[in-house]
């Protein structure tokens, strides 16, 4: 299994509290992503990052920022919780190149709550 | 705008029969298209991936077509086990790094 680690895996929270989720990798991975699942919706990309500093917004960015300090590491950040960003949150890692398709591996997900 | 279209109803097979499963896509020019299994409570996990310029892949059990005329992918599992019981994904990439997911079919292979 790809060394991908989501921290917390639970969590619940109030209306307008921030949140952090973590991301971790262990496999220098250069492309990292979050993605958001919703019954209904399916797999929507928040963000994603293709390498140290360097990120780009998804189809679902409004509400959320992300950080990539380190390779391993890719953070996403709800500054205000809503209700509506109840759900599950997977990250997912690349190694993609230009001119192959790499494929996706994921984390476990991380279940968040807002009350 | 993209869409991509998978059977939101359960398809529900008996052990042994083959199980296909259909994703359509608008609006789009993918040069790759992926399949991935999600278990419940999982993340999903990559299974086959189709370049647009082919018709057909196998992996063990597992075939996929890809018709870019039609924009439809067939996704089959020959000789199913309730093991195959899961969600299954398909996914369009362009050039870029980034994929685009249908919402999944769920398989349920009785005995």
């Amino acid at each position: 299994d790809a060394g991908i680690t989501q921290s917390p895996r639970h969590k619940v929270t109030e209306t307008g509290t921030p949140v952090t989720l973590r991301c971790h990798q262990t496999e220098n991975h250069r492309y990292m992503y979050w993605y958001r699942q919703d019954p209904g919706h399916g797999l929507r990309l928040i963000h994603y990052s293709y390498g140290v500093k360097d990120t780009d917004k998804g189809e679902v960015s409004d509400g959320y920022s992300v950080s990539r300090s380190k390779t391993e590491d890719f953070l996403l950040t709800l500054e205000s919780a809503t209700s509506s960003q109840t759900s599950v949150y997977f990250c997912a890692i690349s190694d993609w190149r230009q001119g192959e398709s790499g494929e996706l591996f994921f984390g476990e997900g991380s279940r968040l709550t807002v009350l | 705008s993209q869409k991509i279209e998978q059977n939101s109803e359960a398809l529900n097979i008996q052990e042994g029969k083959t199980a296909t499963l259909t994703c359509n896509y608008t609006n789009y020019s993918p040069a790759y298209l992926q399949w991935y299994r999600q278990d419940p409570g999982r993340g999903p996990v990559f299974l086959l991936l189709i370049r647009e310029n082919e018709k057909e892949k196998r992996k063990e059990r597992l075939k996929v077509t890809f018709d870019t005329t039609l924009k439809q992918s067939l996704f089959h599992i020959t000789a199913s086990q309730p093991a195959d019981s899961a969600t299954y994904l398909c996914a369009l990439t362009g050039t870029a790094s980034k994929l685009t997911f249908g919402t999944g079919t769920r398989l349920q292979v009785t005995l």
